[in-house]
Formats: C-alpha cells, structure tokens, sequence
C-alpha cells in the first residue's frame, strides 16, 4: 500500500475556508491526477498534472486549485468558490503507462 | 470526449455463483481498460487490466473481455467469496501522442456477495 499517501485521512472545515490536502509519493511517477468521488459516482478528475510545473484542468476543475513544483508532490487547494466541497478525494500516480495507482484518500466534510 | 456507461448499478449474488458487469465507451480510439476494486472507505485497487490488441484476459477467478466493435467490456468474476463485496468501476483511456490519456471512469457497481 505504500507509494501515495495522503494526509489528513479526515478533514474538517466552516464553509467560506480554503483548505489544503497534501499528496506525496516516493514512486517517482511523473504523473499525478486529482479525483473526487461523491456517493454513487464514479471518480471525477479534477486537475492533473504530467510534468512538474505542469498541470491541467479535468472535468470538474471549478473551485479548485492545484501546484506542481515537486516531482513527489500534487497538493490541492479546494477554495470558497467550490459550491459543494464535501467528498472524498483520491490522488493517484502514474509513470509512462496507462496504469493509476491511489492514495488512501481524504474524506473533506465542509458545513 | 470520451464516455464511459457501466451497468448494472448494484448486483447481489450467492457465495459460489458467477457475477458479471459490462461498460460501454464512446471514443473508439480508447485503448485502455482497467478494472478498479473498492472496498468502504479505501482506495480503489487495479485488479485487472486489458489493452485493445488482445480479446480477453483472465488472472485466477477474475476474467476482462473486450469487443472493440461493439465498443464494450466485461468483467466476470467466478466462484464468488464473501471478499468479493466491493465497488467495482471500471475505466477506459487512449494513448496521446507522447502520453496516455485521462482515465474515464464508469459510475461503478456494487457487488454484495452473500453466503
């Protein structure tokens, strides 16, 4: 299980604050993704990133935030704008094959 | 871009039996096909995989098969075992010029396996 880990496991936040989860990963991957997984969904991408100090939006980018100035790291903002922050988010890692592989997630809880 | 259906939505069998779940996807070009196993509150795991050059591949009771020209896939799991309880999702991706794609995943399965 080791390779992508996540902190913190649980998050809570007031609405109307920024807050910031943490991905790392010792794997040397040059890819990272960040998802959202909502009940009865499928993962959603969210931002992803191929290079270090490179990234793109996915599918639901909107009210979220992310950097890349390390290989080993892809942490993400989730700012006020995003409408419906609770989640649970998954990082996940990938090097020059389709293959992802996840960090044990953080579940964001926002009232 | 690329769309991924994945049905059925939820799947009860009985401890022994076969369960089966199948996705379409809309991008032909799609060369990808992963399976992802997640139990409550962990991290999905790849547990099989398959690329479009073959039509079916098989690891112990878990089996993909891929019809290109129907533009769908399946995952087959025999001899059910109680562990077998998860979300199953799966996801498809294409190769880009010098990279590979983002994964489009299906809105999963629950597979609850009874003894």
């Amino acid at each position: 299980d080791g390779g992508i880990t996540q902190s913190p496991k649980y998050l809570f936040r007031k609405e109307g604050q920024n807050v910031t989860l943490s991905c790392e990963q010792n794997l040397n991957h040059d890819a990272m993704y960040w998802y959202r997984q909502d009940p009865g969904q499928g993962l959603r991408l969210i931002y992803y990133s191929q290079i270090v100090n490179d990234f793109q939006k996915g599918d639901i980018a909107e009210g979220y935030s992310v950097s890349r100035e390390k290989k080993e790291s892809f942490p993400l903002t989730v700012t006020s704008a995003q409408k419906n922050p609770t989640a649970f988010y998954l990082c996940a890692s990938s090097d020059d094959t389709p293959e992802q592989y996840f960090g044990p997630g953080t579940r964001l809880t926002v009232t | 871009g690329e769309n991924v259906e994945q049905h059925p939505s939820t799947l009860s069998v009985q401890e022994g039996d076969s369960a089966v779940i199948k996705c379409t996807y809309s991008d032909s070009a799609s060369n990808y096909f992963p399976w992802y196993k997640q139990e409550l509150g962990k991290r999905p795991q790849l547990i099989i995989d398959i690329r479009s050059n073959v039509g079916e591949k098989k690891d112990q009771r878990i089996a993909v098969t891929l019809n290109k020209t129907a533009k769908h896939f399946s995952l087959h799991i025999t001899e059910t075992q109680p562990e077998d309880s998860a979300v199953y999702f799966c996801a498809a991706s294409r190769r880009a010029t010098d990279s590979w794609g983002k994964l489009q995943f299906g809105a999963g399965t629950q597979v609850v396996v009874t003894p």
